[in-house]
């Protein structure tokens, strides 16, 4: 079965720090990798995603993934975080067959410091 | 384009009474559409899928008779929570599924439903 793993609950950074935000999966084949975000009270938001091809992914807000498969990785980076960007991240797979559901991680709640 | 939208946004209502929640792909059409809960400062849970045309596939531990799903066409679903009680107040969000072979689900805004 599918699995999503955000090992890190909460991350505080300073303004204008690098930020990476972790995600491992565990899936038999190869998955589909989402990165979405969530403002409190809001919907999520699609920050970028993997299904194929580069394994380097560039989404918006100046985030960017890679999707590492040998250690089962999809982990979140930002150069330089703004203070905009405190909120709750989701990483999130896909099965790609079937139903096509999703197996969200249990989100990283970023805090950032002025 | 892909855009979902549900309503009400939010909703306040009494003990025992029911609420119906509507999710809606507005320019194009799902086949498939799932329904999410999400409890304060929580991840998404997948209560259910919802094939349009079909009943609904409840994960385990959701009550199929407590929350009422119905997808009659390729841009509608509905969630129902029948009896609601305090303990169903939750933020519970849909999505949904591009054609029959998309690859990714589309989420609407999500509902807050405060049962008092």
């Amino acid at each position: 079965a599918q699995s999503v793993t955000q090992p890190d609950i909460h991350i505080t950074v300073s303004e204008g720090a690098s930020l990476e935000l972790r995600c491992n999966y565990s899936y038999g084949a190869t998955p589909y990798l989402f990165w979405y975000v969530q403002s409190p009270g809001q919907g999520l938001q699609l920050l970028l995603k993997y299904f194929s091809g580069d394994t380097l992914v560039q989404g918006i807000k100046g985030f960017e993934a890679e999707f590492k498969r040998s250690q089962s990785s999809f982990n979140l980076r930002k150069p330089s975080v703004h203070w905009s960007d405190a909120a709750e991240y989701f990483c999130a797979v896909g099965t790609g067959s079937g139903t096509y559901q999703y197996n969200f991680g249990t989100g990283t709640r970023l805090k950032v410091l002025a | 384009g892909a855009v979902v939208s549900q309503h009400p946004s939010w909703v306040i209502c009494k003990s025992g009474t029911s609420v119906k929640i509507e999710c809606r792909s507005l320019d194009f059409q799902a086949t498939t559409m799932f329904w999410y809960r999400q409890f304060p400062k929580q991840s998404l849970m997948l209560m259910a899928t919802s094939n349009e045309g079909s009943k609904a596939t409840y994960e385990q531990g959701v009550e199929k008779d407590k929350f009422l799903i119905n997808h009659a066409s390729l841009t509608l679903s509905t969630l129902t929570v029948t009896s609601a009680h305090p303990e169903d107040s939750s933020f519970y969000i849909c999505s949904a599924r591009l054609g029959i072979s998309g690859n990714e689900q589309f989420f609407g805004p999500g509902t807050r439903l405060t049962v008092l």
